[in-house]
């Protein structure tokens, strides 16, 4: 299986801060790559497919780069809104896997 | 609007079963290939399994966690895609997920891979001792 790492584990900011979380496959899984919001007592939201395709509604400050084994998930001007774990999730084979997630939290 | 309603759940005793079930509405039911992801408490996300659609005669895997214990299958009918739970685990205690994967490239052999876009609210199974 593909294994997922995520980093970091979490991260503090602050509302306006420019947020970075890296994601690393074990082996190249092309740009077949989600990254998901998460919210405590919510269901996942997708924000990026294909590695850097925003999903529709999704606000534009949320971008994704990377291909292969390297991504990252890049928040710029952090909003109130945006404090929760953010997971990637390769979707290349028949058992699509996750990353450990990040927590982004408050400075 | 796109929607999934979740229902089942609560809790049993170790070794016991359940059975969850998710409701599509507002979008082609039969299109698309269905999955369940767990949370549990503390922990992160973990995929579960996948159902196919009828074309590929709703084949199924599954994660290593639960095969052999749990069971998905549908009914486009209904519009509905289930998680049959059995020989559950203390481990099993989770925030239970169904999702909806949207196609984005095929393997050549016919299957098709994606993300997940629409996602149930999620339903609480407890298991105790």
């Amino acid at each position: 299986d593909i294994q997922m790492t995520q980093s970091p584990s979490t991260l503090s900011a602050s509302v306006g801060d420019r947020v970075t979380i890296t994601c690393r496959a074990s082996q190249s899984i092309g740009i077949w790559l989600a990254w998901y919001q998460k919210k405590p007592g919510q269901a996942p939201k997708l924000l990026i497919h294909k590695a850097s395709g925003l999903q529709s509604g999704v606000p534009s400050r949320f971008s994704g780069s990377g291909s292969g084994t390297e991504f990252t998930l890049t928040i710029n001007s952090l909003q109130p809104d945006d404090f929760a774990t953010y997971y990637c999730q390769h979707y290349n084979y028949f058992s699509p896997g996750f990353g450990q997630g990040t927590k982004v939290d408050i400075k | 609007e796109m929607q999934l309603v979740q229902s089942g759940g609560g809790s049993v005793q170790v070794g016991g079963s359940l059975r969850l079930s998710c409701a599509a509405s507002g979008f082609i039911f039969s299109d698309h290939y269905m999955d369940w992801v767990r949370q549990a408490p503390g922990k992160g996300l973990e995929w579960l399994g996948r159902i196919r659609i009828k074309i590929l005669s709703f084949t199924t895997e599954y994660g290593a966690s639960v095969k052999g214990r749990f069971t998905i299958s549908r009914d486009d009918s209904q519009k509905s895609v289930y998680l049959q739970m059995n020989s559950l685990q203390i481990e099993d205690t989770a925030v239970y997920f169904c999702a909806r994967v949207v196609g984005h490239y095929s393997d050549g052999s016919g299957n098709w891979h994606g993300p997940f876009d629409v996602w149930g609210q999620g339903t609480m199974v407890t298991v105790s001792s």
